[in-house]
């Protein structure tokens, strides 16, 4: 049973440019979260989707960051004309649906490491 | 809104010491906790976690941590470092909040062990 899959591991970008990445949810997991972490930082919380669905995006920058679950596929992560300041770790979760449970755990993947020149 | 504060940016134990890490939290109700490590350019790894019952806690690699209500702080304890433990760790919150979980991390601890 495969864990939570991230790619690419690391990419880099130069200024200006377009970034992309995707997250593929364990096998029966149809929520998935988007967290960031900037150098020396611990994790924050950027989006919160379903499929088909953004239900939590407080955590997004207002320009540049957008964020979908296809019904079929990985969600990607996407940013737009990347900056400096968008060099940092992106993190994906996701859980199963919480089924009248309290709480269910979200599961990390490996993250993806984004370098912007 | 739930918040945790990590107090410890660094800390250094010598290899074979024993080793607690402080973590408090700020949560209405009853909080799920977790500990995770990260070593340099890794993922997470989750340590042990917190959701009812005995609050102390047994996770891997020899870790354990103690939920305390009256503190309102999960910190992290193992009796005898090793030098691979060398890493940072994040103590995190959990709690249900418009029908989904959200989860806030603290800013981590980087813990170095010394020969």
């Amino acid at each position: 049973n495969a864990g939570v899959m991230q790619n690419p591991r690391h990419l880099v970008r130069r200024r200006g440019q377009e970034a992309r990445l995707r997250c593929s949810p364990m096998k029966g997991h149809s929520h998935v979260y988007w967290y960031r972490q900037l150098p020396e930082e611990g994790l924050k919380f950027m989006v919160y989707l379903q499929k088909e669905n953004i239900i939590d995006e407080s955590g997004m920058p207002k320009e540049r960051f957008s964020a979908e679950f296809p019904k079929e596929g990985p969600s990607i992560l996407r940013i737009q004309q990347v900056v400096r300041g968008d060099s940092a770790a992106y993190f994906c979760a996701s859980s199963s649906p919480m089924g009248g449970r309290e709480y269910n755990e979200q599961f990390f993947g490996p993250g993806t490491r984004l370098t912007v020149l | 809104a739930q918040s945790v504060t990590q107090p410890d940016i660094h800390i250094t134990v010598s290899e074979g010491a024993s080793l607690e890490l402080r973590c408090n939290y700020s949560y209405g109700a009853t909080p799920y906790l977790f500990w995770y490590v990260q070593s340099p350019g890794q993922g997470l790894q989750l340590l042990l976690k917190y959701f009812s019952g005995d609050t102390l806690v047994q996770g891997i690699k020899g870790f354990e941590a103690e939920f305390k209500r009256s503190q309102s702080s999960f910190n992290l304890r193992k009796p005898s470092v090793h030098w691979s433990d060398a890493a940072e760790y994040f103590c995190a919150v959990g709690a249900r909040s418009g029908g989904y979980q959200k989860v806030t991390f603290g800013t981590g601890t980087k813990l170095q062990v010394i020969p």
